[in-house]
């Protein structure tokens, strides 16, 4: 089974500071995700990954950026974390064309 | 842009009554279209697929059907059961140097005992 971990299942942080998320998978998948979920909203894509080193903007990339170094992780950047950034965040990981994610257990982030 | 509409935003049926949820899409070049449920406090999981080559795929209690033409596509579920209570996402692939997959807002299923 192919696994993505995200490295936190809750988080807090304050106003300003800048975050990290983390994710992992387990299975040399070529593509990595970001998006954040929100209730009405469904799923939204900030990020995603085709290979090392390579990074596209989703659909809500503003007030994040991203980080490939190495196969199996890509990390979420928070610069500057505000209050409408508090939201669920899910990684997902997928070979190449024409099949599904897999999806990590989501961090909750909320911003004070 | 790929833009993905779903519908109902809830729905609550029966237990043993079916489930009916639709998509539609707007790019044509989509080609692939998962369903995922996520239970409460759990990761969205892949239920069923279908290709835009394929009217329809069946799994057990689960349906998927697809009309490219009108650019439409339905989840059915039937004899639906308590644990058939989650939130359903539907959504539809693009090609942006990787496949990403777009989604739709979401379905709130509960089923009444």
């Amino acid at each position: 089974d192919v696994k993505v971990t995200q490295s936190s299942r809750y988080l807090v942080k304050r106003t300003g500071e800048k975050v990290f998320l983390e994710c992992v998978q387990d299975m040399d998948h070529e593509n990595m995700f970001w998006y954040r979920q929100d209730p009405g909203l469904g799923l939204r894509l900030i990020y995603f990954s085709y290979d090392v080193k390579m990074k596209e903007k989703g659909d809500i990339p503003e007030g994040y950026s991203v980080s490939r170094e190495k196969k199996e992780r890509f990390s979420l950047i928070l610069e500057s974390a505000s209050t409408n950034q508090t939201s669920m965040y899910l990684c997902a990981s997928s070979w190449g064309s024409g099949d599904g994610y897999t999806f990590g257990s989501g961090t909750r982030l909320t911003v004070v | 842009g790929e833009n993905v509409e779903q519908h109902p935003s809830t729905l609550s049926v029966q237990e043993g009554d079916s489930a009916v949820i639709k998509c539609t899409y707007s790019d044509s070049a989509s080609n692939y279209f998962p369903w995922y449920k996520q239970e409460l406090g759990k990761r969205p999981q892949l239920i069923i697929d279908i290709r835009s080559n394929v009217g329809e795929k069946k799994d057990q209690r689960i349906a998927v059907t697809l009309n490219k033409t009108a650019k439409h596509f339905s989840l059915h579920i039937t004899e639906t059961q308590p644990e058939d209570s989650a939130v359903y996402f539907c959504a539809a692939s693009i090609i942006q140097g990787a496949q990403k997959l777009v989604f739709g807002q979401g379905t709130r299923l509960t089923i009444n005992p």
